[in-house]
């Protein structure tokens, strides 16, 4: 596809369960970010993907959360007993990956993840 | 350890009035900077960069934005807003050593009235 892809855009899910959340980056991009959105809370990072090497899980709230790059293409999120401020938009992007980290970052549409 | 203040979570501000969206950066190395706009249910789209060339960065839109290294600034403006400029307004740095992640604002939301 022409840009980033997300999938499901809209999620409800019982509090406990699982999910996955599915990012499709632009073909060629070596580097995939994951974000969440929170009201009130800007972007917070997740986890970075560059190529082959280990990704930067810095940021990633508890050991609930993982994530996953098959391929170096598409990423899955998962999000493991969920729990009700996991509620926000998650946001996939993917850049050229430059080591100089002037590319642009595009971003896909997010996934609305509420959890009742 | 970077990190981007965006001063004023809203701005409001009339239809063909001046934008001034505020962005101050901490970064230990002479940053890249980004500032990115997100619609009502979209994601985010970038507007303009700083990548050390030239520090009055021009964008789309008719934005433009001046890298000021000893006010450790990078303040978006556009001269006459439209109604459609009406989003949010994301300020975000990444280092130029190695591959690194973007670190974003809070953001700042924009209101044009009539």
């Amino acid at each position: 596809g022409a840009g980033v892809s997300q999938s499901p855009s809209n999620k409800v899910t019982e509090k406990g369960k699982d999910v996955e959340l599915r990012c499709d980056p632009i073909s060629g991009h070596t580097a995939l970010y994951w974000y969440r959105q929170s009201l009130g809370q800007g972007l917070e990072f997740l986890i970075y993907f560059q190529g082959n090497s280990a990704p930067d899980k810095s940021g990633l709230p508890s050991d609930r959360f993982s994530a996953e790059r098959t391929g170096g293409s598409v990423s899955t999120l998962t999000i493991q007993r969920t729990q009700q401020e996991d509620s926000a938009v998650y946001l996939c992007a993917s850049s050229l990956g430059s080591p100089r980290g002037n590319t642009e970052a595009f971003f896909g549409q997010g996934t609305r993840l509420t959890v009742v | 350890a970077q990190s981007v203040t965006q001063l004023g979570s809203h701005v409001s501000v009339s239809e063909g009035a001046l934008v001034l969206l505020r962005c101050n950066y901490s970064s230990s190395v002479p940053p890249y900077l980004f500032w990115y706009v997100q619609y009502p249910n979209q994601g985010l789209q970038l507007l303009l960069k700083y990548t050390s060339a030239a520090t009055l960065v021009k964008g789309i839109n008719g934005f433009e934005a001046e890298f000021k290294k000893s006010e450790t600034s990078f303040h978006l403006t556009k001269p006459s807003a439209h109604m459609s400029d009406a989003a949010e307004y994301f300020c975000a740095v990444s280092s130029p050593r190695g591959y690194s992640t973007l670190t974003f604002g809070k953001g700042t939301m924009l209101l044009v009235s009539p």
